[in-house]
C-alpha cells in the first residue's frame, strides 16, 4: 500500500546533528513533491521543507533555513532531512508528507508517516 | 507569511450532534484564475499523524465519510460534521497553501 516511514530520530545535544529518513512505497514516487512537517510535543503542526520531484526545488521555513537541508533519492525511493545547529525548539515528531497532486506545491498533504521523535536536550 | 486562527480551541458535541469548526486566514486564500481556495482540513487523532479529509476547501479526500463537509471563501471557512461519531473524536486542523504552508492551532473536539 501507499505508505511512507521515518527514520532516524533520537536524542542529540543542543548543536548536534541529526538525519533524517523517509522511505517510500506503493506509488510513483519521482512524480511527487513531498514535505517534511513537525509537531512539538502536545502543539500544532509546523511545515518546514519542501522539495520538488525531481529534487531540483527546496524550499524552508525560516524557523530552519540555514540549519537542515532537504534531499531525496528517486532511484531508492528516499528522502532525507540533514539537521545541523540544532536547538531546543527543534524538539518534535517529525512528519514526512507527500503532496496530494503530482508535481505542484499547491495541495494538501494526503499521506504522513508515522513520525520520527527527535529530542534536542543536553 | 499567512496566519490561521481557528475557533473554538475545544468542543463538547453530544453524540449525532453538529460539530462546527472554523478558521480564519489573514489573508485571502481564493486564487480567481481557477476559482479555488487554497485551503485543507485534517483530522489528527492520538498517536498518529493527521489524516487529510478537505482539500480546496470543499472537495472531500477519497474514503472520508459524506458527514464531513468543508465550506467557506476567501478569509473564513468552516468543517462541518454533521452527526458526530465515536471516531469522530479528535483534533482538527486547517491548512493553507496558497503560500508558504501553515496551519491552525487545532480544535479539539470531545463528547459532551
Amino acid at each position: 500500500q501507499v505508505q511512507l516511514v521515518e527514520s532516524g530520530g533520537g536524542l542529540v545535544k543542543p548543536g548536534g546533528s541529526l538525519r533524517l529518513s523517509c522511505a517510500a512505497s506503493g506509488f510513483s514516487f519521482s512524480d511527487y513533491y513531498l514535505s517534511w512537517i513537525r509537531q512539538a510535543p502536545g502543539k500544532g503542526l509546523e511545515w518546514i521543507s519542501y522539495i520538488s520531484s525531481t529534487g531540483t526545488n527546496t524550499y524552508y521555513a525560516d524557523s530552519v533555513k540555514g540549519r537542515f537541508t532537504m534531499s531525496r533519492d528517486n532511484a531508492k525511493n528516499s528522502l532525507n532531512l540533514q539537521m545541523n545547529s540544532l536547538r531546543a525548539e527543534d524538539t518534535a515528531v517529525y512528519y514526512c508528507a507527500r503532496l496530494r497532486d503530482s508535481n505542484t506545491w499547491y495541495d494538501g498533504f494526503d499521506i504522513w508517516g508515522q513520525g520520527t521523535m527527535v529530542t534536542v536536550s543536553s | 507569511d499567512i496566519v490561521m486562527t481557528q475557533s473554538p480551541d475545544s468542543l463538547a458535541v453530544s453524540l449525532g450532534e453538529r460539530a462546527t469548526i472554523n478558521c480564519k486566514s489573514s489573508q485571502s486564500l481564493f486564487f480567481s484564475s481557477n476559482n479555488k481556495n487554497y485551503l485543507a482540513w485534517y483530522q489528527q487523532k492520538p498517536g498518529q499523524p493527521p489524516k487529510l479529509l478537505i482539500y480546496w476547501a470543499s472537495t472531500r479526500e477519497s474514503g472520508v465519510p459524506d458527514r464531513f463537509s468543508g465550506s467557506g471563501s476567501g478569509t473564513d471557512f468552516t468543517l462541518t460534521i454533521s452527526s458526530l461519531q465515536a471516531e469522530d473524536v479528535a483534533i482538527y486542523f486547517c491548512q493553507q497553501y496558497y503560500g508558504t504552508p501553515s496551519f491552525g492551532q487545532g480544535t479539539k473536539v470531545e463528547f459532551k
